[in-house]
């Protein structure tokens, strides 16, 4: 069967200080990779997503950057974080069109 | 441009009463439609989805949600609500054939009263 993982769970960050979140996927081949952020009230926002290895769709222009180093790794960084970058971010993937599977998710605050 | 409308942020339900959380959808194109659940500080889980097959989908946990499409709806319902089903739920498309991206609602959060 397909799992999820995303490290950390939650993270504290300093305004400024750099942003490494890891999402991995097992149990699959060639899967769409997406993440997404959650801010309080908002719903959820799709940042990026991925149909391949080093191929990034981004949806929003921010301070944040994705990287695709493997086919079931998906990465999100940021060189300075900002205190808007604060929210939930989620990991998702997909094999058929639509249906994605997402992953528990790292709660991110930037003090 | 595909686009979802949830009616209702917040939703509240006695222990027992029907569940009936709305969405609406935009599509010029056949769509995908589904509903997840969202536990807190959790990720989304899919609770069912509706791909052109049958038109009353059932799901996990005892919901279903009917595709109407002259109504352009996809309303989520349980006949009895359970202190369990509390959550945020989510709508969501997609295009049949087409993106690989979905487009989410933006949420109703189920309280349910003992």
């Amino acid at each position: 069967s397909q799992t999820i993982h995303q490290w950390p769970a939650t993270l504290v960050q300093p305004v400024g200080s750099p942003l490494s979140l890891e999402c991995t996927v097992e149990g699959t081949s060639n899967p769409n990779l997406y993440w997404y952020r959650q801010a309080a009230g908002r719903g959820l926002q799709l940042l990026f997503y991925s149909v391949g290895i080093g191929q990034i769709s981004s949806e929003v222009p921010q301070n944040l950057s994705a990287s695709r180093p493997q086919d079931r790794q998906f990465i999100l960084s940021s060189k300075k974080l900002l205190l808007s970058d604060s929210g939930f971010y989620l990991c998702a993937w997909s094999v058929l069109r639509g249906e994605q599977y997402f992953g528990p998710g790292t709660r991110l605050t930037v003090t | 441009a595909q686009s979802v409308t949830q009616l209702g942020s917040h939703v509240s339900v006695s222990e027992g009463a029907l569940v009936l959380l709305r969405c609406n959808y935009s599509s010029s194109v056949p769509p995908y439609l589904f509903w997840y659940v969202q536990y807190p500080n959790q990720g989304l889980q899919l609770l069912l989805k509706y791909t052109s097959a049958a038109t009353l989908v059932k799901g996990i946990n005892g919901f279903e949600a009917e595709f109407k499409k002259s109504e352009t709806s996809f309303h989520l319902t349980k006949p009895s609500a359970h202190m369990s089903d509390a959550a945020e739920y989510f709508c969501a498309v997609s295009e049949q054939g087409g993106s690989e991206k979905l487009v989410f609602g933006k949420g109703t959060k189920l309280t349910v009263n003992p």
